[in-house]
């Protein structure tokens, strides 16, 4: 079935660096979302974007839903230790697709 | 609001035995899901249900596989006889209003088959 394609899998930054990953897919969507799920968690909402070209922020968080409807982006500035963990896409078209996951290492 | 809630958090049995998750989704919201999750395959749904009622199943790996939702608040998915390689993390998730509606997952049952 249909995939979200997330990049990159995974990061290793230093504290206090920006993070950037992305989401595309092959077809249209009508609803982009973020979660992020922490070790032995379930996968938490993070930000939610409802419109082509919709610029979306949560605190250090920002997300963007794509104009071509096609894909995501999600921004995180001035990383901390607590933002380890696996970030998710989802995406909701006729059903609702997960991306592959980007895993985000922060060092000290 | 508590969330969507599942139990247990950890079930760990033997080869041949009957497993039962449960859970019990937000107040108010119509749908819920059950996803399987493993390093190999990632977050994979096998089940959905609508107002109670199952929409799409199509992901139940096999016969073992059985849920139920008798009412709006509560759910389980049965797995008779288990396997080892049905180990994995299993979660529940429930929305307002179908499938193109935001989801919001539990924590998630560990489960281990030896």
């Amino acid at each position: 079935g249909q995939q979200l394609n997330q990049s990159p899998q995974s990061m290793f930054i230093q504290e206090g660096e920006d993070v950037s990953m992305n989401c595309t897919s092959s077809s249209i969507f009508n609803t982009w979302l973020w979660y992020k799920q922490d070790p032995g968690e379930g996968p938490v909402l993070l930000i939610a974007l409802y419109k082509a070209g919709e610029l979306t922020s949560n605190g250090r968080l920002t997300a963007q839903f794509g104009i071509t409807r096609k894909d995501s982006f999600l921004n995180i500035s001035a990383s901390i230790p607590s933002d380890v963990g696996i970030y998710f896409c989802a995406g909701t078209g006729n059903q609702f697709y997960f991306g592959t996951g980007t895993s985000l290492t922060v060092i000290p | 609001d508590a969330g969507v809630i599942q139990s247990p958090r950890h079930e760990v049995t033997e080869m041949g035995q009957e497993v039962t998750l449960r859970c019990k989704p937000i107040s108010g919201h119509n749908s819920l899901f059950w996803y399987r999750q493993t390093m190999m395959r990632g977050l994979e749904l096998l089940i959905y249900f609508n107002n109670n009622v199952p929409i799409d199943d199509s992901g139940m790996p096999e016969d073992r596989f059985s849920a139920k939702m008798p009412n709006a608040s509560f759910s389980t998915l049965k797995i008779q006889p288990s396997e080892p390689r049905d180990s994995a993390v299993y979660f529940c998730a429930s929305s307002v209003a179908g499938f193109t509606d935001t989801q919001y997952f539990g924590p998630g049952t560990r489960l281990t088959v030896l």
